[in-house]
């Protein structure tokens, strides 16, 4: 069963420092997405991104950060200069046609900065 | 604003007994709904979804889940409890093109 795959599984990062995560959606979606959650909160939506250009986005999800598309099989997450509030577990969702409702997640990247 | 309220931030049962997680949504309409479950260091794994078919909604591992729009709730169940089920749920409701999870509950399934 095709699934979504992120990496690292872990990184850990000097506040200040840029960080990329990575991810590979569902070969054939058309829709992704970010999501993270904060130790023991709840999982908040960040972005959404469809046809090379971002659908939605939260209030969480400013200017340092960016989304990108780079070819035709990953999807990043760009965190500019990282803040330690940044720490999180972030995870990578694609969902396929309009149609289709399902928000299919990957295992996630666990980010810590100090 | 859509929420997702899990009424309950852990549950214990015994295993072989019955599971029941509380979820009840917010919104003017009937929204999809889903119930996700997240075993420690994995991601989330979908359990099931309701999109407006039926209100009785049968997902994996012997997970069912009922809308009852008069309630506003989707409450997740299970007739038995197995030792391999305790991990954490979450409930969420598609708002536009995102998901709105709750909480989370936490379920301890003892010996």
């Amino acid at each position: 069963e095709p699934e979504v795959t992120q990496t690292p599984s872990h990184q850990v990062t000097q506040m200040g420092q840029e960080v990329i995560l990575r991810c590979v959606p569902i070969s054939n979606h058309l829709y992704f997405y970010w999501y993270r959650q904060i130790l023991g909160q709840k999982v908040e939506f960040l972005v959404s991104f469809y046809n090379n250009e971002i659908s939605e986005k939260s209030e969480i999800f400013d200017d340092q950060f960016s989304v990108e598309r780079p070819d035709g099989s990953n999807f990043t997450l760009k965190i500019r200069s990282t803040k330690l509030e940044d720490s999180a577990m972030y995870f990578c969702a694609s969902r396929g046609t309009r149609g289709q409702e399902t928000q299919y997640f990957g295992p996630g990247t666990r980010l810590l900065v100090l | 604003a859509q929420s997702v309220t899990q009424l309950d931030s852990h549950v214990s049962v015994s295993e072989g007994t019955p599971v029941l997680l509380r979820c009840n949504y917010s919104s003017s309409y009937s929204p999809s709904l889903f119930w996700y479950v997240q075993h420690p260091n994995k991601g989330l794994q979908l359990l099931l979804k309701y999109t407006s078919a039926a209100t009785l909604v049968k997902g994996i591992n012997g997970f069912e889940a009922e809308f009852k729009k008069s309630e506003t709730s989707f409450h997740l169940t299970k007739p038995s409890a197995h030792m391999s089920d305790a991990a954490e749920y979450f409930c969420a409701s598609e708002y536009g093109n995102k998901l709105v999870f709750g909480a989370g509950t936490i379920l301890r399934v003892k010996s």
